[in-house]
């Protein structure tokens, strides 16, 4: 069974605050992380696949690391807005079968 | 483009009533489909994924079943359901050969 954790479970911040959160996974036999962005009422939806160690991927005030020899990634959000408010899923892939999803982070921006 | 369906998006069914939720796809041809249950304060759990007609891999034992009649139609289904079977139910779609999976609307079930 892969364990793929996330941290914090939760997280509520300020607009205009910078905030980031990690997803940890196995780091033997990777082959890709995901992460997701899923907004209330929305589905999930895709915002990077990271495949090499040392990746950095962006994607206008969002962006992520990938560190696969240690097995972790991290989320970053420059100047947080409210409608930056999801939960955050990060999910593991080892090239075959399926994702194995984080349980998450819960991202809350007060306006 | 693709375009993914489920139906219903919201159901109340009482304990020991069945359950057909249904899901298509539009768009594609051959996807690997998947149905995915998300529990109150839980995470995205896997429940059944199809890499083709008639083929279901079952991640976690339950009282509930999937079937892939057509290539981009999968059903979810109980024939009792259970207090738990409460929660948040998407349906995703991939490419062959492809992790990027894209979910659907979803369909909020409330089990009473």
């Amino acid at each position: 069974i892969l364990n793929v954790e996330q941290s914090p479970q939760s997280l509520h911040v300020q607009e205009g605050d910078s905030t980031n959160f990690t997803c940890s996974f196995p780091s033997s036999n990777f082959y890709a992380l995901h992460w997701y962005r899923w907004e209330t009422a929305k589905s999930p939806e895709a915002l990077f696949v990271m495949t090499l160690n040392g990746d950095e991927k962006k994607k206008g005030r969002i962006s992520a690391t990938l560190n696969t020899k240690e097995g972790y990634s991290y989320l970053y959000i420059k100047g947080s807005q409210p409608e930056d408010s999801a939960t955050y899923l990060c999910a593991f892939w080892l090239g075959y079968s399926t994702l194995t999803f984080g349980k998450g982070t819960m991202l809350l921006v007060s306006p | 483009s693709q375009t993914i369906h489920q139906w219903p998006a919201t159901l109340v069914q009482p304990v020991g009533s069945p359950l057909s939720l249904e899901c298509t796809v539009e768009g594609t041809s051959n996807p690997n489909l998947y149905w995915y249950r998300q529990a109150a304060g839980r995470g995205l759990q896997l429940l059944f994924y199809s890499v083709g007609i008639g083929q279901i891999s079952s991640e976690v034992p339950q009282n509930l079943s999937a079937s892939r009649p057509q290539d981009r139609q999968f059903i979810l289904s109980s024939k009792k359901l259970l207090l738990s079977d409460s929660g948040f139910y998407l349906c995703a779609w991939s490419a062959q050969n492809q992790e990027t999976q894209y979910f659907g609307p979803g369909t909020r079930l409330l089990v009473l």
